[in-house]
């Protein structure tokens, strides 16, 4: 069955280090979403991307940046981690514009 | 800012309805939404409706639409333990297609 899988599910990390969050599709969808949930915020999204070489700034960009080389991936990054970016982070994607979103079962990152 | 609002808690007693609200700003949405979240893991379609209509059921959720208020609710009939969870109610992001927008999430409260 066709999926979408994040890794790894849990990471703490110390302030200041680089940290990549990985998420893998195999529906062959263009469109992906990462977005981060935290209490009281509900769901924000942070970067999205329609289609290989493509990527856009969501709500809540700094400090984040992905890259699309091709259509199953889309890792986020965060260059130097900071304790705001404590948060658990879901991968989603999209077989249309604003449609359906399918979502991945999350990362939980702690910055210390 | 905020364009899709939610109560963040509900509690109801096992058996009975549960109706969740959501409020929105922006009418420019084709389809609005209704996800879930159990404890732990993503968010899952649970229904959702054309923008053109009024009313939508499927077994024991009804999902009703009011455009001139903005106004999108969830009702679920008989509710059963298994149906405590976070319920996001979500739309499409204005501006183009860029993800959906969601609301902070309801949880939902079963008592015996």
């Amino acid at each position: 069955d066709a999926e979408i899988t994040q890794s790894p599910r849990h990471k703490i990390t110390e302030t200041g280090r680089q940290v990549t969050l990985a998420c893998h599709q195999t529906w062959n969808h263009n469109n992906m979403f990462w977005y981060r949930q935290d209490l009281g915020h509900g769901l924000r999204l942070i970067h999205y991307s329609y289609g290989v070489q493509d990527t856009n700034k969501g709500e809540v960009s700094d400090g984040y940046s992905v890259s699309r080389s091709n259509t199953e991936d889309l890792p986020l990054t965060l260059e130097s981690a900071a304790s705001s970016q404590t948060s658990v982070y879901f991968c989603a994607s999209s077989p249309v514009q604003g449609g359906e979103l399918f979502f991945g079962e999350g990362s939980r990152l702690t910055v210390l | 800012g905020e364009d899709v609002e939610q109560s963040l808690f509900l509690s109801v007693r096992e058996g009975d309805s549960s109706v969740i609200n959501c409020t929105y700003t922006d009418s420019s949405s084709t389809y609005l939404y209704w996800y879930k979240q159990e404890p732990g893991a993503g968010l899952q379609l649970l229904t959702y409706i054309f923008s053109n209509m009024d009313m939508k059921q499927d077994q024991r959720l009804t999902v009703l639409l009011n455009k001139k208020d903005k106004h999108l609710s969830l009702r679920i009939a008989d509710t059963q333990t298994g149906d405590s969870a976070i319920y996001f109610c979500a739309k499409t992001s204005g501006g183009g297609a860029d993800g959906l927008t969601f609301g902070k999430g309801t949880h939902l409260i079963i008592q015996p």
